[in-house]
């Protein structure tokens, strides 16, 4: 139950296009839910976060989409570049302190 | 760049040593979380401090062991090395409490090897 599951495990794109990732948790107690970027030999930034209240936030060319019936959310980016290549990770939190993280999907965008 | 840093960058150990790891927060920051990150795996959250104590503990056993000092940095100590330790640790710091939650800022990690 407190897993957070993530598909695709890899993603490639070609620059322009719109790389989807999707997430799946069973924890209706899951109130806020991020996304992170990593590069290699980085730590995870924090891309974008949303509550289960709205639907759908965008921030730049990133939106997370958020189905709170199907306890799914996913994350679009719009005309993506070859710098976004990296590899990113949604995770899921309750009321409690942690966060629970998917497994990752490293995405290439292709020049 | 968060403002969060973690010290050493790497480091090898051997079987059965000890080894602690730094962290100083972003300022501001009151809260600090430890995560485990293994190769190509998501963290898994092993503790976090909040105001000097531990707030809350994921499925580490007690040979993971922390502290957080009055500056708000915290140590992460780690007994009796095993091979399966062999990771990235992150360190993420949080304003305000554990209720202001979640809003991680993570330093760039420490590579432990464990030979």
């Amino acid at each position: 139950q407190q897993q957070v599951k993530q598909s695709p495990q890899s993603l490639i794109v070609q620059k322009g296009g719109i790389p989807i990732i999707n997430c799946a948790y069973e924890n209706t107690a899951f109130d806020y839910f991020p996304w992170y970027q990593q590069f290699p030999g980085k730590g995870p930034a924090l891309l974008i976060a949303i509550r289960p209240d709205v639907s759908e936030k965008k921030e730049g060319r990133f939106t997370i989409s958020f189905n709170k019936s199907a306890k799914q959310f996913s994350l679009h980016i719009m005309d993506s570049q070859p710098g976004d290549s990296a590899t990113y990770f949604c995770a899921a939190a309750d009321s409690s302190y942690q966060l629970i993280w998917g497994a990752g999907t490293k995405l290439i965008i292709k020049p | 760049e968060t403002g969060v840093t973690q010290s050493p960058t790497h480091l090898i150990k051997t079987r059965g040593q000890q080894v602690t790891l730094r962290c100083s927060s972003q300022s501001g920051h009151n809260t600090v979380s430890w995560y485990q990150q293994a190769l190509g795996q998501g963290p898994q959250f092993i503790f976090q401090y909040y105001r000097e104590e531990e707030n809350g503990r994921g499925n580490f056993p007690p040979r993971f062991s922390g502290l957080q000092f009055p500056n708000y940095s915290s140590e992460l100590n780690v007994n009796a090395l095993e091979l399966d330790d062999s990771a990235l640790y992150l360190c993420a710091s949080s304003p305000g409490g554990p209720e202001a939650k979640n809003i991680q800022y993570f330093g760039a990690g420490t590579r432990l090897s464990v030979l």
